[in-house]
């Protein structure tokens, strides 16, 4: 079935730019998200992408997408303590699959 | 503000019981969406509805059930509450055929003692 992994942690000092990684199976998805979720709250829309899309930028954040390795990315410039939470790619078709999540830990 | 609202926000049952959580979708969207998400985990698609029907389920067994309705709220119905039903649930909307972007509500966390 349709899978999708990401890295569980990830450590940056505050200032430098977060890369969180993720790799799916499903050649058919559509649309691809990022989502950002803090202790004890929902899901909160970051960004995402259309399949016939490369990149994607909207401020500090930057998605890339590479179809062909089936690897999607989400790049945070100047990271900052209010980035610190769990990340969750997601891949939609007919139904959408998210990953375990990426925890961002923010270095002083 | 996404605009979708879950209630209730917290609730706790006993194993064996059954459990009904609603969900109000975004204006202008008609499907609605259930996910699980057990601690520590990414959420686990449960069904999804569109027009009042369901329209793909995930690996989930038939005592999870929903409802959509005209006004494209939405009830997730849990029968024969099990220990590991504990988690938080949350119900997303999108419009089909719309932009793409898919909105979650805060959820419902419900722990099965």
């Amino acid at each position: 079935g349709e899978d999708v992994e990401q890295s569980l942690f990830l450590s940056v000092r505050e200032g430098d730019s977060s890369v969180i990684n993720c790799t799916y199976t499903d050649s058919s998805s559509t649309y691809l998200y990022w989502y950002k979720q803090e202790p004890g709250a929902g899901l909160q829309l970051l960004t995402y992408i259309f399949s016939n899309m490369d990149m994607k930028q909207d401020q500090r954040l930057t998605v890339l997408l590479n179809k062909k390795d089936k690897h999607l990315s989400l790049r945070i410039a100047d990271t900052q303590t209010g980035d610190s939470a769990i990340y969750f790619c997601a891949v939609a078709d007919d139904k959408i699959i998210f990953g375990k999540g990426t925890r961002l830990h923010i270095l002083p | 503000e996404t605009g979708v609202t879950q209630s209730p926000t917290h609730l706790i049952k006993t194993r064996g019981q059954q459990v009904t959580l609603r969900c109000s979708s975004q204006s202008g969207h008609n499907t609605v969406s259930w996910y699980q998400q057990a601690l520590g985990q990414g959420p686990q698609f449960i069904f999804q509805y569109y027009r009042e029907e369901e329209n793909g389920r995930g690996n989930f067994p038939p005592r999870f059930s929903g409802l959509q309705f005209p006004n494209y709220s939405s009830e997730l119905n849990v029968n024969a509450l099990e220990l590991d039903d504990s988690a938080l649930y949350l119900c997303a909307s999108n419009s089909r055929g719309g932009s793409g972007e898919l909105f979650f509500g805060e959820g419902s966390r419900l722990t099965v003692l």
